[in-house]
């Protein structure tokens, strides 16, 4: 059965350095959506990408990130300088069909900012 | 604003027992509606969806209830197991969003007693 995978599963930085978390969304999916979860809370939405461009962005969403989809298979989130609230859990997740459908989401990349 | 959530943090329930996870929503414009199982260190596995057009939709021993009334939503597990131990969320889909954001609840935590 086909799955998102997500790159690494555990990615350790120092304040102010650049990450870029990496997904592999399933082969013949056409939107693209990264999530955080904050240890202990929901799941919140980040931003979502179609066509090549982003489609919704959340208010966290803001210019230290940003998502590139940058050959066929990839699917990147970059935060340009990672503050210490930036730590949580990223889901990549990807979703087949227009309008209303099931997004499957990936294991995660536990992102920890010292 | 925007909100989903449940009305418990934890369910302990007895192995063979029914089980019953609420979960409120707020936006009554949404029309899509998830229910997401997750595991400790993993993403969100999806169990069942439910569209606004349905009141009730059954899977393998899942079965969901909305009710869009009081604008409630409710996952029973039937003879559940001691895998079925995670914790549960349920998210919406906005009507007017094309994207697929989802708005996730802030989960319910289900312990399965043996």
């Amino acid at each position: 059965e086909p799955e998102v995978t997500q790159t690494p599963s555990h990615q350790v930085t120092q304040m102010g350095q650049e990450v870029i978390l990496r997904c592999v969304p399933i082969s013949n999916h056409l939107y693209f959506y990264w999530y955080r979860q904050i240890l202990g809370q929901k799941v919140e939405f980040l931003v979502s990408f179609y066509n090549n461009e982003i489609s919704e962005k959340s208010e966290i969403f803001d210019d230290q990130f940003s998502v590139e989809r940058p050959d066929g298979s990839n699917f990147t989130l970059k935060i340009r300088s990672t503050k210490l609230e930036d730590s949580a859990m990223y889901f990549c997740a990807s979703r087949r069909e227009t309008g209303k459908g099931t997004q499957y989401f990936g294991p995660g990349t536990r992102l920890t900012v010292l | 604003g925007e909100s989903v959530g449940l009305h418990l943090p934890t369910l302990s329930v007895q192995e063979g027992d029914n089980s019953i996870i609420n979960c409120a929503y707020s936006n009554s414009a949404s029309d899509y509606f998830i229910w997401y199982k997750q595991e400790s260190g993993k993403g969100p596995q999806f169990i069942i969806d439910i569209r606004s057009n349905m009141d009730k939709r059954q899977g393998q021993r899942v079965t969901v209830l909305l009710n869009k009334t009081v604008k409630h939503l409710s996952l029973q597990i039937a003879a559940t197991q001691p895998g079925d131990s995670a914790v549960y969320f349920c998210a919406e889909n906005y009507g007017s969003s094309n994207t697929g954001k989802l708005i996730f609840g802030q989960g319910t935590t289900l312990q399965v007693k043996p």
